[in-house]
């Protein structure tokens, strides 16, 4: 079968590093995704791996293992605003979104 | 329009009523998406559709159907709401595949 798995809840401290882990055994893999979803908004698009390695952007990065079927989410400089669910979404064979339950994340002062 | 809108925001149902969730975009994508989000649950696909004219089931598509009959327009329709069906539910839509899907802001439904 086809699964996502990433935590249910992540707490940490304005301006730290936070890294959400994301896991994942889908039929086939055409690039997985990161979404950003405040509560009560539409998920918006963070970012996309295929290839195996770090993409950065800003102070979002996230980087994916293919063989380990495993990915992260990395962000910089917590701020308040950082306070939403982020979304783990594997692209399968037949060019569908996976999605995770979601990580909600919660940033204290 | 810019991007991709849903109507109505939210709505309240009775059980057995039917119901159409519509959603249109003016970015010209091709491909477009019907999701539900239930809390402690992933999104989970209803329909979606490739390109105008076509149509295809998701992961749980029983009691829902959809149409494409041009580019811009994908209705959903509830044909007799259940309780089961109260969810927020998502319209996207994607150029192509390698650059996501973008969402409309979502109608909150409840079936009593």
């Amino acid at each position: 079968g086809q699964n996502i798995d990433q935590p249910t809840e992540m707490t940490a401290t304005e301006g730290a590093i936070v890294q959400i882990n994301c896991t994942y055994q889908t039929s086939g893999f055409n690039g997985l995704f990161w979404y950003q979803q405040h509560a009560g908004e539409a998920p918006t698009f963070l970012s996309y791996n295929v290839l195996d390695g770090l993409e950065e952007k800003g102070r979002f990065s996230s980087f994916l293992s293919r063989s380990k079927g495993y990915s992260y989410l990395l962000l910089k400089e917590l701020q308040m605003k950082d306070s939403a669910s982020y979304l783990c979404a594997v692209m399968d064979s037949n060019y569908q979104l996976i999605w995770g339950a979601g990580t909600k994340l919660i940033i204290k002062p | 329009i810019a991007g991709i809108t849903q109507a109505p925001t939210s709505q309240i149902l009775a059980a057995g009523r039917r119901m159409t969730l519509r959603c249109t975009q003016d970015m010209r994508h091709n491909a477009m998406y019907w999701y539900r989000q239930d809390l402690g649950l992933g999104l989970r696909l209803i329909h979606y559709s490739n390109t105008a004219g076509t149509t295809g089931k998701g992961e749980v598509p029983d009691g829902y159907s959809v149409s494409r009959a041009n580019t811009d327009d994908f209705p959903l329709t509830l044909a007799s709401a259940v309780p089961s069906q109260t969810s927020v539910y998502f319209c996207a839509s994607s150029p192509v595949p390698r650059e996501g899907q973008f969402f409309g802001p979502g109608t909150r439904l409840t079936v009593l």
